[in-house]
C-alpha cells in the first residue's frame, strides 16, 4: 500500500520568512504533483514533477523531486499572506503498471498560515 | 477552470437513504474520479472511470457505487447513507497522461444525519 506522508501538517510562519514542506512516499514513482486548496474551495494544480531531479518554480514557490530518496519538497521563499492555504502532494502509484491513469494518492495536507 | 460541474453543491440527508451525486465535464476527458475529503485524512479515492461503462474501485469504495453511461457524466451513489459518509466529495478529471494533473470540481458537501 502506498503511503504519502507530509510534514509538517500545520505550519504557522511570519511573512518574509523561508520554509520547506516535505513529502515522503513509500513506493517507487517519478510522478509527483503539488496542489493548493484555499478554505472551502477546490484544489488547484501547482506543479507537476516527472523525473528525478525535477525542479519547478512559480513566484515564491519552488518544488523539487528526489526519486531515489522518495522525497519531494515545496519551498516557500519570503512568504506573503496570500500564500496561506493547505498544500497537498500527490503521487501516481501505478507508473510501472503500464496502465492508464488510476488515480493519485494524496498526503494529508499541510495547513499553512502566514502571519503579518 | 476546467469545465467540471458537481451537483448538488450541498446536501443534507438522513441515514439509510440513497443519495446520488453528479459530476459533469465539458472537456471530453477519458478519466474521471471521485474522492472524498475528511479532516486528518486528506483526499481518498473512492472510484474512478477510464471510459464509458469502465469503472474500478479505489481505496475507500465500500458503500459506494458509480456509473458512467456517457463520457461527460460520472455518478456516485451512496446506496444507504451512513453518518460516516458525511464528507466533502470531489470529482476530478484527467486526460490520462503523466503531464496532465487531475483537475477538480468545486465539491459537494454531504451531511448524513
Amino acid at each position: 500500500e502506498l503511503k504519502v506522508e507530509q510534514n509538517p501538517l500545520f505550519l504557522s510562519m511570519q511573512e518574509e520568512k523561508n520554509y520547506t514542506i516535505y513529502c515522503n512516499y513509500s513506493t517507487t514513482s517519478d510522478r509527483l504533483y503539488w496542489y493548493r486548496q484555499d478554505p472551502g474551495k477546490s484544489l488547484e494544480s501547482l506543479f507537476v514533477l516527472l523525473s528525478n531531479g525535477a525542479v519547478k518554480q512559480e513566484g515564491r514557490l519552488m518544488a523539487s523531486l528526489d526519486t531515489k530518496a522518495r522525497l519531494s519538497t515545496l519551498h516557500i521563499t519570503a512568504a506573503v499572506h496570500d500564500l496561506s492555504a493547505t498544500y497537498f502532494c500527490a503521487v501516481d502509484p501505478y507508473y510501472f503498471s503500464g496502465g492508464g491513469a488510476d488515480g493519485l494518492t494524496f498526503g494529508k495536507g499541510t495547513h499553512l498560515i502566514i502571519q503579518p | 477552470d476546467a469545465g467540471i460541474t458537481q451537483s448538488p453543491r450541498h446536501k443534507v440527508t438522513e441515514t439509510g437513504t440513497p443519495v446520488t451525486l453528479r459530476c459533469h465535464q465539458t472537456e471530453n476527458h477519458r478519466y474521471m474520479y471521485w474522492y472524498r475529503q475528511d479532516p486528518g485524512h486528506g483526499l481518498r479515492l473512492i472510484h474512478y472511470s477510464y471510459g464509458v461503462k469502465d469503472t474500478d474501485k479505489g481505496e475507500v469504495s465500500d458503500g459506494y457505487s458509480v456509473s458512467r453511461s456517457k463520457t461527460e457524466d460520472f455518478l456516485l451513489t451512496l446506496e444507504s447513507a451512513t453518518s460516516s459518509q458525511t464528507s466533502v466529495y470531489f470529482c476530478a478529471i484527467s486526460e490520462g497522461t503523466e503531464y496532465s494533473p487531475l483537475h477538480f470540481g468545486n465539491g459537494t458537501r454531504l451531511t448524513v444525519t
